[in-house]
């Protein structure tokens, strides 16, 4: 079965800093990967998304991810947090195209505390 | 163009209840993903709605079942409310044809069951 591990319940960063949030996988084959952010009262923004091809891919919001597939991994980073940053981030799998299933496995999340 | 939309907002139910909770899609969208996320965790896949059929289920009992209409809007159930069925539910559409992971969330409808 697949899963998703998020190691990180909460982390805290200065403003300007640079930030990673890590996120391991556990799959039979090489899933689709996603990084999604929730703001209080807000649903699910999609961040970024990772289906195949270079392995360092860019996202809104000055985020980007990087797919290691021999550390099962795709840490979000961001060279510098700005206080709006602040929000629960959730790492997330899917099956391939083809596979017949479209279902999303997420992970438990990771706030992200921004101190000015 | 109005995004997602969930009503209510929230909702306070006592067990042995049923509740119905609906999901607009956003505009141009035809299928409707729903995911109940609790307290301190990340959202669980319930089901997913094409074409007014129900095309996949997560790992939820049979309590909870769902439903869209012609104009792709969806409602889903939960029949038999037990207290660990408080959660966020959130709604997700996406347009088959674009591919079912461009999926677009509501803010949810916060369920309380006392």
């Amino acid at each position: 079965a697949q899963s998703v591990t998020q190691p990180d319940i909460h982390i805290t960063v200065s403003e300007g800093a640079s930030l990673e949030l890590r996120c391991n996988y556990s799959y039979g084959a090489t899933p689709y990967l996603f990084w999604y952010v929730q703001s209080p009262g807000q649903g699910l923004q999609l961040l970024l998304k990772y289906f195949s091809g270079d392995t360092l891919v860019q996202g809104i919001k000055g985020f980007e991810a990087e797919f290691k597939r021999s550390q099962s991994s795709f840490n979000l980073r961001k060279p510098s947090v700005h206080w709006s940053d602040a929000a629960e981030y959730f790492c997330a799998v899917g099956p391939p195209s083809g596979a017949g299933s479209y279902q999303l496995t997420f992970g438990k999340g990771t706030k992200l505390s921004v101190i000015p | 163009d109005a995004g997602v939309t969930q009503s209510p907002t929230h909702l306070i139910k006592t067990r042995g209840q049923q509740v119905t909770l609906r999901c607009s899609p956003k505009s141009g969208h035809d299928t409707v993903s729903w995911y109940q996320q609790a307290l301190g965790q990340g959202p669980q896949f319930i089901f997913q709605y094409y074409e007014e059929e129900e095309r996949q289920r997560g790992n939820f009992p049979d309590r909870f079942s769902g439903h869209q209409f012609p104009n792709y809007s969806s409602e889903l159930n939960v029949n038999a409310l037990l207290l660990g069925d408080s959660a966020l539910y959130l709604c997700a559409s996406s347009l088959r044809a674009s591919g079912p992971y461009e999926q677009y969330f509501g803010p949810g409808t916060r369920l309380t069951v006392t």
